[in-house]
């Protein structure tokens, strides 16, 4: 069966970095896109970045753009998100998705259980 | 970017219809998805593709989609239904980027 398991986040400075990966398997992982969504405390789910199956294709939410990098290795079944300069507002759980794509349209069929990512000073 | 407008809050007894709208501009034109997420849990698609659902996901759930407005229907609602949920939809002309409405909080009377 399909499993997303995540590792990294915790508590970190304004400003800081921070990396958090994705452990696929139960699928050919290098046959899929995969997205990264967030929810901050007390707010809706924010999709926050993805990545195509090869890597050759990324984008990211404007509220993202320049300080966060999604990467892949598929030898590992691996995908990452590195979080540069974080800010307040990035605090949130960080869940990271297989993607399945239906004509020009992407969408979510299997989640990570999540990983808090807390920015504070 | 483009806009999902969801009501905060629906609610409905055992075993009664509830309907959760998600408004956006022609939505009808375009794929829309679904998920239900519960405090502490990873989100769930329940469907995808306006009405498709996928494995596992009971019969109660249907989707339909028309002009600025998609609908998740949910049929003889159930104690374990009381959750968030979310339509989705991709917006591809500009960039590529995902877009979830707000949410909708489910309670189950």
């Amino acid at each position: 069966q399909v499993q997303l398991v995540q590792s990294g986040g915790g508590v970190v400075q304004p400003g800081r970095s921070l990396r958090l990966s994705c452990a696929a398997s139960g699928f050919t992982f290098s046959g899929y896109a995969m997205h990264w969504v967030r929810q901050a405390p007390g707010k809706g789910l924010e999709w926050v970045a993805f990545i195509s199956y090869d890597g050759g294709d990324k984008d990211y939410a404007d509220s993202v753009k320049g300080r966060f990098t999604i990467s892949r290795d598929n030898s590992k079944n691996k995908i990452y998100l590195q979080m540069n300069s974080l800010r307040l507002e990035d605090t949130a759980v960080y869940f990271c998705a297989k993607g399945l794509r239906y004509s020009d349209s992407f969408y979510f069929d299997h989640w990570g259980q999540g990983t808090l990512v807390s920015v504070s000073s | 970017s483009y806009v999902l407008t969801q009501p905060p809050s629906v609610s409905g007894a055992p075993g009664q219809t509830v309907r959760i709208t998600c408004g956006g501009n022609n939505i009808g034109g375009q794929p829309v998805h679904w998920y239900q997420k519960k405090p502490g849990q990873a989100p769930v698609l329940v469907v995808y593709d306006v009405f498709a659902r996928p494995s596992g996901i009971p019969e109660r759930f249907s989707g339909s989609s028309s002009g600025n407005t998609a609908t998740l229907t949910i049929s003889r609602v159930e104690d374990g239904d009381e959750a968030d949920y979310f339509c989705q939809v991709w917006e591809s002309s500009r960039n590529h980027q995902g877009v979830f409405g707000g949410g909708t909080k489910l309670s189950v009377l």
